[in-house]
């Protein structure tokens, strides 16, 4: 069964500085990868989506993930943060439309 | 605006109740979701539902029910025998087209039992 580890539990970075959020998976096939975020008490936000093609793939409010599959790895990136970035941030894989896993998120901080 | 709506917000219970939590989507989506959110860990599937009148349990189904009368509507019944039933509840659909569709997410309502 396809997994999703995310091994950054909480990260805090100053605004304006770049950011790197990892997410490792465990999936035979070539799998379907997603970033969500999530402000406190909310919904999540798709931020971005892997299906095929293009390994770098651009997302809304200038994030951006990379999927490379010799390190089953699906990292985001955001080149400067904002104070409006802090909250969660929730990878998944999915298998089917039945079956996405995710991530146990990462919790971002940004320092003034 | 399309989009999912839940509510209520908050919901308290008291021991041995059931309750509803409501779920409705105007986004044309054939396929609805409810997940279970704990602190410190992922989403997990309760149940989902491919169409109107079908649904199917997820990984975590115990002490809870669903119905599929409408396309738009996914009501989450937690019954009393949930024993650990304070949590996050998010609802979601999608497309069911592609192996894995997109999955837009509502609100959430947030369950204490008291």
């Amino acid at each position: 069964a396809q997994s999703v580890t995310q091994p950054d539990i909480h990260i805090t970075v100053s605004e304006g500085a770049s950011l790197e959020l990892r997410c490792n998976y465990s999936y035979g096939a070539t799998p379907y990868l997603f970033w969500y975020v999530q402000s406190p008490g909310q919904g999540l936000q798709l931020l971005l989506k892997y299906f095929s093609g293009d390994t770098l793939v651009q997302g809304i409010k200038g994030f951006e993930a990379e999927f490379k599959r010799s390190q089953s790895s699906f990292n985001l990136r955001k080149p400067s943060v904002h104070w409006s970035d802090a909250a969660e941030y929730f990878c998944a894989v999915g298998a089917g439309n039945n079956d996405m896993r995710f991530g146990a998120g990462t919790r971002l901080t940004v320092k003034p | 605006d399309g989009g999912i709506t839940q509510s209520p917000k908050y919901l308290f219970r008291k021991e041995g109740q059931n309750v509803t939590l409501s779920c409705e989507q105007n986004l044309n989506h054939d396929a609805m979701y409810w997940y279970r959110q704990d602190p410190g860990q992922g989403l997990r599937l309760i149940y989902y539902s491919q169409i109107v009148n079908d649904f199917q349990k997820g990984d975590i189904a115990e002490g809870y029910s669903v119905s599929r009368e409408k396309k738009e509507s996914f009501p989450l019944t937690v019954t009393s025998a949930q024993k650990n039933p304070t949590a996050f509840y998010l609802c979601a659909s999608s497309g069911w087209r592609e192996k894995t569709d997109t999955q837009y997410f509502g609100p959430g309502t947030r369950l204490t039992v008291l």
